[in-house]
Formats: C-alpha cells, sequence, structure tokens
C-alpha cells in the first residue's frame, strides 16, 4: 500500500465549479502538508500549505486537513480554465525529515 | 532571482550513451533532490543532497550517479542510458533561511525531458 493515495483522475469540469481533489494517506506521523500545482511540461509549483489539522483559504483555495480520518483536501472555488493542471499532494512526517509526494490529479476546467 | 534552473530542457540519447543533467539553484538553499516522474508514477526520488559534497540514495538511484562539488549545483550523471531511463527529471531544492518547517517545502526546476532510443 501507498502511503500517499491520490485519485489520478482526469477530472473534467465547467468554469465556475467547485472542484474537490483529496488525498488519503496511513502513516499518522504526517503533520505537515502540501499542494503543488504543475502545468503541463512545467515544474510543481507550491500552492498551499497547512500544519496539522484544520481548513486553510487563500483567495479561491482552500486547504483542509482531518487527521483522524488521515484525509486531505484541496477546494477550488469559481474555478476558471487556467486552474486546468495536475494537482500534487505532499506530506511531511512530524520530524520534518521525509516528504512524500502523491502520484497528482489531472484537473481540467471546460469554458 | 532564477530560483532553480535545469538544463538541458530536451535530449535524445542512444542507449549506452552517457550525459549529465545540470541542476542550479541560487536560494542559498541547503538540500537539493532530483527526482523522476512518469505517467502514473508520480515523482520519484532518485539522489537528494543534504550539503555541498553529501549526496545520499534515494527511491530509485540505480543507474545514476550524482555530485554536489558545489553548494548552488548537483548534477546528475547517467553512464550508460537505458530505454527504462526515458522520463521527465525535475531538480529540486529547499532549507530557506525562514527556518521551521517550513524549511523543507520544495522548490522545482522547470525539468528535463529524456528520452532513451
Amino acid at each position: 500500500q501507498k502511503e500517499v493515495e491520490q485519485d489520478p483522475g482526469p477530472l473534467s469540469v465547467p468554469e465556475g465549479a467547485i472542484v474537490s481533489l483529496n488525498c488519503t494517506y496511513s502513516n499518522s506521523a504526517f503533520q505537515y502538508f502540501m499542494w503543488y500545482r504543475q502545468y503541463s511540461r512545467k515544474g510543481p509549483e507550491l500552492l498551499m500549505y497547512t500544519y496539522s489539522s484544520g481548513n486553510k483559504e487563500d483567495g479561491r483555495f482552500t486547504a483542509q486537513v482531518d487527521k483522524s480520518s488521515k484525509y486531505i483536501s484541496l477546494f477550488i472555488r469559481d474555478s476558471q480554465p487556467s486552474d486546468s493542471a495536475t494537482y500534487l499532494c505532499a506530506m511531511l512526517d512530524s520530524s520534518a525529515s521525509k516528504i512524500i509526494f502523491g502520484s497528482g490529479t489531472r484537473l481540467s476546467i471546460r469554458p | 532571482n532564477a530560483g532553480v534552473t535545469q538544463t538541458p530542457k530536451f535530449r535524445v540519447l542512444k542507449t549506452g550513451q552517457s550525459m549529465t543533467l545540470l541542476c542550479a539553484q541560487d536560494m542559498n538553499h541547503e538540500y537539493m533532490y532530483w527526482y523522476r516522474q512518469d505517467p502514473g508514477m508520480g515523482l520519484r526520488l532518485i539522489h537528494y543532497s543534504v550539503g555541498e559534497g553529501t549526496t545520499a540514495k534515494g527511491e530509485v538511484p540505480d543507474g545514476y550517479n550524482v555530485s554536489r562539488l558545489k553548494k548552488q549545483n548537483f548534477l546528475l550523471g547517467l553512464e550508460s542510458a537505458a530505454p527504462s531511463q526515458t522520463s521527465v527529471y525535475f531538480c529540486a531544492s529547499s532549507y530557506a533561511l525562514a527556518g521551521g518547517w517550513t524549511k523543507n517545502i520544495q522548490y522545482f526546476g522547470a525539468g528535463t525531458r529524456l528520452s532513451v532510443l
């Protein structure tokens, strides 16, 4: 079993929809959670990061962590065609010594 | 401030040829990493370095070598390329001077697309 599971998609939604992207994990030592966005033929870029449980909001993006369920989510409100990309979750354990990436979910926003 | 720069952007090799991929960062980061990204496999760590003059194996190190002679540069070498090494290679760096756990956030280059025929 992989430490981090992420549905590869592709996920296609109409412009303006709310998008929910998710990852599950098995290692309870993970304390720090990140979301990266990767446009086609580009490197991953950090989108958001959170520590422990709860929500964090940044503009149209909200990151949510549920440590009891070992489940993290990224919500995108009022989705735009420019949000079309692959989204990777990433996690660090409590000693912040080892980062694990999900395999990414490909998202397409239809105009 | 360029961040993480990778050269070359594209390369085609024949089986058995060798090549070196260069990664340069200008953020004074201590840690540097080499990943490969394949469809459905996500990012897999090849080798990493926690400082100048140090290297360590990651998840998939076989067939690759690395060197970190200068803090800002991290080189990935393929001594005898194989078709299984066809992939997109990403370099990343971390440990910003801001400190705290966020020092482990990794910043990526744009990637090198390598085809081995």
